[in-house]
C-alpha cells in the first residue's frame, strides 16, 4: 500500500489565485482529515470527512473547501489564496470502527502565498 | 472542549539520557491517546497507541502510560540516541468524538 498520498509537494502561489491540494489514500479507510500546521501551533482541522459524499467543517474553515466523491480521495481547494494561508497541509486518514485505529498521514504540501 | 498541552516546548539532552515527555489533558473521557513522532519536513508517524482501558503501551524503548484520573500521560525514551531527534505530539480522541485534539509538541534534539 501507499499509503496517504499528497500532491503537489511544494508550491507558491500568489494572492487571489486558486488552487487545489490533492489527497488520496489506498488503505479503504472512512474517515479523512485536512490539518494545516504553522510554527510552534500544532495541528489544526480544516475539513473531515466520515464517508464518500459527507464532510464536516473543522476548527478553521474558512477560505478553504473540500469534497469527497470517492472513498479515496478527499482534495481541498483554497479559492483566493491569502497570504494567512501559508502553511503547511496535511492529510490524514483512519479506519473508524471502535476507537481503537491510528491516524495515517501523508508527507504534506508545503504553501507559500505572496 | 478538550484541551491538550505538551511541556516543555523543546528539550535538549545528551545521547544516552533516559528522557520523559509530558502530555496533559482537561477532559478525561477519552477513547484514546496516541504518540505521534514528526520529522522536519515530514508528516506524522505513530509511535503508540493507549487505549481508555489501557494504562501502557511499550514499543522498543518507548513506553508510553496514561492516567486518565490526573489527565496525564507520558512518554518515556530510555537510552536517548541522536536519531530520535524530532518533534513529539499527543493526540486525544475524545469520548463522543472522532476528531483527535493534538498538543503542539516537544521538539527534542538528542547530541552527540
Amino acid at each position: 500500500n501507499a499509503g496517504v498520498t499528497q500532491t503537489p509537494k511544494f508550491r507558491i502561489l500568489k494572492i487571489g489565485q486558486s488552487m487545489t491540494l490533492q489527497c488520496t489514500q489506498d488503505m479503504n479507510h472512512n474517515y479523512m482529515y485536512w490539518y494545516r500546521q504553522d510554527p510552534g501551533m500544532g495541528l489544526k482541522l480544516i475539513y473531515y470527512s466520515v464517508g464518500a459524499g459527507i464532510t464536516d467543517k473543522g476548527e478553521v474553515p474558512n477560505g478553504y473547501n473540500v469534497s469527497r466523491s470517492t472513498t479515496e480521495d478527499f482534495p481541498l481547494r483554497l479559492e483566493l489564496a491569502a497570504p494567512s494561508q501559508t502553511s503547511v497541509y496535511f492529510c490524514a486518514s483512519t479506519l473508524w470502527t471502535s476507537g481503537i485505529e491510528t491516524q495515517y498521514f501523508g508527507p504534506g504540501t508545503r504553501l507559500l502565498v505572496l | 472542549k478538550q484541551e491538550v498541552t505538551q511541556i516543555p516546548a523543546a528539550l535538549s539532552v545528551p545521547e544516552g539520557e533516559n528522557l520523559v515527555l509530558n502530555c496533559s489533558f482537561t477532559d478525561s473521557a477519552i477513547y484514546n491517546l496516541q504518540w505521534f513522532r514528526q520529522d522536519p519536513g515530514k508528516g506524522l508517524t505513530s509511535l503508540l497507541l493507549i487505549q481508555s482501558s489501557q494504562r501502557e503501551q511499550t514499543s522498543g524503548r518507548l513506553n508510553a502510560s496514561l492516567d486518565k484520573s490526573s489527565g496525564r500521560s507520558t512518554l518515556y525514551i530510555a537510552a536517548s540516541q541522536p536519531g530520535d531527534s524530532a518533534t513529539y505530539l499527543c493526540a486525544l480522541q475524545s469520548g463522543g468524538s472522532y476528531i483527535p485534539t493534538f498538543g503542539r509538541g516537544t521538539s527534542l534534539i538528542v547530541h552527540p
